[in-house]
């Protein structure tokens, strides 16, 4: 069966400060992968997604980065955090075939201060 | 712009009564719908989906109803549970089309009260 798994689930980091969350698909290849961030009233918006090794889309522009350096392996990034990058990192994946459903990670909290 | 619409931030019922939560989209490309629900500090977790060749899918104590001409889906659940209580994402997205990401609604926080 497939897993999805994403750490840290908490991080509490000063302004200015780098950032690394890693995410990890076990038990299926090829897949698609995203990033979404939940922010208060915002819902869940969608930051960056790869169809595959080193391609990534960023959908908003913004102070983080994404890379892909393995099949199912994708990387959220930030060489300067920034306070309103505090919330609720989520990430997910999808076979490219099916018809649409998402399976997410446990989510990563980040408190910017 | 907001392809989805979920425009109840919150909503709240009583156990044993029937919730309804409701979305509204704009993109018309949209063929495929999505409702997941979340729990606090945890992941989504998919729910139920509709094709848009349908106009109802059930599967337990939730239904989903599509309305193509109105661009409005909505999910019932009946009779809701205290444990239903979560946040609720509505999602669209185009059958088939891989590499197309889904677009979420902002969510609609249901209370069911014991």
């Amino acid at each position: 069966s497939q897993t999805i798994h994403q750490w840290p689930a908490t991080l509490v980091q000063p302004v200015g400060s780098p950032l690394s969350l890693e995410c990890t698909v076990e038990g299926t290849s090829n897949p698609n992968l995203y990033w979404y961030r939940q922010a208060a009233g915002r819902g869940l918006q969608l930051l960056f997604y790869s169809i595959g090794i080193g391609q990534i889309s960023s959908e908003v522009p913004q102070n983080l980065s994404a890379s892909r350096p393995q099949d199912r392996q994708f990387i959220l990034s930030s060489k300067k955090l920034l306070l309103s990058d505090s919330g609720f990192y989520l990430c997910a994946w999808k076979v490219k075939s099916n018809t649409g459903e998402l399976f997410f990670g446990e989510g990563s909290r980040l408190t910017v201060l | 712009d907001q392809q989805v619409k979920q425009n109840s931030p919150s909503l709240s019922v009583q156990e044993g009564r029937i919730s309804i939560l409701n979305c509204d989209y704009t993109n018309s490309m949209f063929d495929y719908f999505l409702w997941y629900k979340k729990y606090p500090a945890e992941g989504p977790t998919f729910l139920i989906s509709i094709s848009s060749i349908k106009d109802k899918n059930e599967d337990g104590r939730f239904t989903v109803f599509l309305n193509k001409s109105a661009k409005h889906l909505s999910l019932h659940i009946v009779p809701s549970q205290p444990g239903d209580s979560a946040v609720y994402f509505c999602a669209a997205g185009l059958r088939n089309s891989g590499n197309t990401p889904l677009v979420f609604g902002k969510g609609t926080r249901l209370s069911v009260i014991a």
